[in-house]
């Protein structure tokens, strides 16, 4: 059974500050690894996707790398905006299927 | 702009009441999630139908809550009788499994449940 953890729960930042979100996940025989944004009271948005075959993926500030031998996972944001206030959550699959299981989420604030 | 539809956005009802939420997946996607979000326990999945098959919904109440898929434009997710341990936020996202686009899983903006 797949379970996912988040570290830290929530973290307050100045702005410009380089920032490192974690995820750890314990069955380590999956397709892929997703990490979402949610603002409140809305839905989750997709921020970027690692298949198995990656160690990394990035998309504009966001950089996401994945370690599947040690179960982990990471979500470094760098130069942060007040604009990435919100919610970062990683799902990881159960092995061998695409039933995601996520992690409580890291709540984030960046400071003006 | 594809996106997954919800209906009703909100609906407050009294305990006992049946209540039944609606999904419209992405065009072309195969796998539809349910998921139930709420302050205590975060995001527990429901539900989880591929190719309108159930595939797992082992995450439900089965006394209570029941999940269907019609046809392949829309999902259900019903509650009979409804409890107000019940409210919480219930998200459907839909995804295409086995692309070369990654799986990528896309959420709706969700049904914001509140029973008293």
């Amino acid at each position: 059974k797949q379970e996912v953890t988040q570290i830290p729960a929530a973290l307050s930042v100045p702005e410009g500050e380089n920032l490192v979100l974690n995820c750890s996940f314990t069955d380590s025989a999956i397709y892929n690894l997703q990490w979402f944004r949610q603002d409140p009271g809305k839905g989750l948005t997709s921020l970027l996707l690692i298949q198995s075959s990656q160690r990394e993926q990035t998309s504009g500030r966001l950089n996401a790398s994945l370690d599947k031998s040690s179960g982990r996972s990471t979500l470094y944001i760098a130069a942060s905006q007040p604009g990435d206030s919100a919610t970062y959550l990683c799902a990881a699959p159960t092995s061998g299927t695409y039933k995601y299981i996520f992690g409580t989420g890291t709540r984030l604030k960046v400071l003006a | 702009d594809a996106r997954v539809t919800q209906t009703p956005r909100h609906k407050v009802t009294e305990m006992g009441q049946e209540v039944t939420m609606r999904c419209q997946p992405i065009l072309g996607h195969n796998t539809v999630f349910w998921y139930r979000q709420t302050m205590m326990q975060g995001l527990e999945l429901l539900a989880y139908f591929r190719n309108r098959a159930p595939l797992d919904d082992s995450g439900m109440p089965k006394d209570r809550f029941s999940a269907e898929m019609p046809d392949a434009t829309l999902a259900t997710l019903k509650i009979q009788p409804s409890e107000p341990r019940d409210s919480a936020v219930y998200f459907c996202a839909s995804g295409a499994d086995g692309t070369l686009t990654g799986n990528t899983i896309y959420f709706g903006e969700g049904s914001w449940l509140t029973v008293v």
